[in-house]
């Protein structure tokens, strides 16, 4: 079965970084685009970011964009969230999801992981 | 991008019908097909109910149904049931290759 697994979560201080995992097992990673989505305590959900099934393409959330990078390792199965330069307002649980259709980008989140923390606080 | 707008609750009795709306723009809910509902219960991950507008899932039960018209998406969920008590999120393709989830939905189940 389907199973994403994130970690890499924590608490960190305003300005510095965090890379964020996201094992997959249960199918064929490299077949399916990835996202990252995230969601402040209390809050609704916010997307964040998208890769190709094959990392070509990358496009991001305005409230990211320079400071995230998503890439993937199709021969670890893993997709990752670097995050630098953190803020208060990064603080989330950050779910990785997965495609519902192969090779393809339409934000269909067929898939999600247990999520994992990050608190920015200093 | 500015969060497409639901309604913050919706209520209703064992077995009746609720719909919640998404209302966004031409350049997401409008301009695609790429619209999708979540659910969520708390402390939970969000599960899909409906993508491509109205299409379910395999395993998501046929009380759940969804329809778009103009900038405006809707998920009905008909035979209310105790277990349908949670947040319900849109979400939609935007013509900026990103995505915008809605302000989610809390539905209670009197």
């Amino acid at each position: 079965q389907v199973q994403l697994v994130e970690s890499g979560g924590g608490v960190v201080q305003p300005g510095r970084s965090l890379r964020l995992s996201c094992a997959a097992s249960g199918f064929t990673f490299r077949s399916y685009a990835m996202h990252w989505v995230r969601q402040a305590p209390g809050e609704g959900l916010e997307w964040v970011a998208v890769i190709s099934y094959d990392g070509s393409n990358k496009y991001y959330a305005d409230s990211v964009k320079g400071r995230f990078t998503i890439s993937r390792d199709n021969s670890k199965n893993t997709l990752y969230l670097q995050m630098n330069s953190l803020t208060v307002e990064d603080t989330a649980v950050y779910y990785c999801a997965r495609e519902g259709i192969r090779w393809r980008i339409v934000g269909y989140f067929e898939y999600w992981g247990q999520g994992t923390l990050v608190a920015v606080s200093s | 991008q500015s969060a497409l707008t639901q309604p913050a609750s919706v209520s209703g009795s064992p077995g009746q019908s609720i719909t919640i709306s998404c209302t966004g723009t031409s350049s997401d809910v409008g301009g695609y097909h790429y619209v999708s509902w979540f659910q969520q219960h708390p402390g939970k991950a969000p599960k899909l109910m409906i993508y491509e507008v109205n299409d379910r899932p395999s395993g998501v039960s046929n009380r759940f149904s969804g329809s778009k018209s103009g900038n405006t998406a809707s998920l009905t969920i008909s035979g209310l049931q105790a277990e349908d008590e949670a947040d319900y999120y849109c979400s939609s393709y935007t013509s900026s290759n990103t995505y915008v989830f809605g302000t989610g939905t809390k539905v209670t189940v009197l």
